[in-house]
């Protein structure tokens, strides 16, 4: 059974800071991985999908990378703003999407 | 954009009522999924749909089914509602995964339910 893990489980930076989410899965045997954001209260906005085939993917100030050989995934997000705070999960598909716990970021003033 | 409403944001019900989750999307989407999310168990796939009148059970679907009667709606049943069905749902939809590159899944806002 595929199990997602997520470090840190929190994290508080200051604003500008550059910054790297972590997650880690059992079993290699995905077609992509994608990472999400979701806000207090609220749904889940898809921020980066990153096929099995593929290394990274780049969106704005994010950039996220995939070695699933290892079976990890990190999320960069560079020069962090106060509106980046949020949970950000990532989630990974084989038979069906698994999702990590994720991480709640804090971006402070 | 895609757009995934449900019906409620907030719900508040008693215990052994029966409760219905209503999940519309605008995309014309073959695949709607259930999910709840809870503190220290992340999301979890309660059931799913690849087309109308057609569902699958997800991890967790014991005390809960679901009816999808036309391709735009997917609707939650909870039965005879129970205190540990408290919790935030969570639908979303997407388009077929064979053949295609993506398959991302787009989310409504949640409906959280609480269950007295």
């Amino acid at each position: 059974k595929q199990e997602v893990t997520q470090i840190p489980a929190a994290l508080s930076v200051p604003e500008g800071e550059n910054l790297v989410l972590n997650c880690s899965f059992t079993d290699s045997a995905i077609y992509n991985l994608q990472w999400f954001r979701q806000d207090p209260g609220k749904g889940l906005t898809s921020l980066l999908l990153i096929q099995s085939s593929q290394r990274e993917q780049t969106s704005g100030r994010l950039n996220a990378s995939l070695d699933k050989s290892s079976g990890r995934s990190t999320l960069y997000i560079a020069a962090s703003q106060p509106g980046d705070s949020a949970t950000y999960l990532c989630a990974v598909r084989g038979s069906r999407l698994t999702f990590g716990e994720g991480t709640q970021l804090t971006v402070n003033p | 954009d895609v757009k995934v409403t449900q019906s409620s944001r907030y719900l508040v019900k008693r215990t052994g009522e029966k409760v219905f989750l209503e999940c519309v999307q605008d995309m014309d989407h073959e695949n709607m999924f259930w999910y709840r999310q809870d503190p220290g168990l992340g999301l979890r796939l309660i059931y799913f749909s690849y087309d109308v009148k057609m569902k699958e059970k997800g991890d967790i679907p014991e005390g809960y089914s679901v009816s999808r009667e036309k391709k735009e709606r997917f609707s939650l049943i909870l039965e005879s509602a129970s205190t540990n069905q408290t919790s935030m749902y969570l639908c979303a939809s997407s388009l077929p995964t064979w053949g295609l590159l993506t398959d991302t899944q787009y989310f409504g806002p949640g409906t959280r339910l609480t269950v007295l």
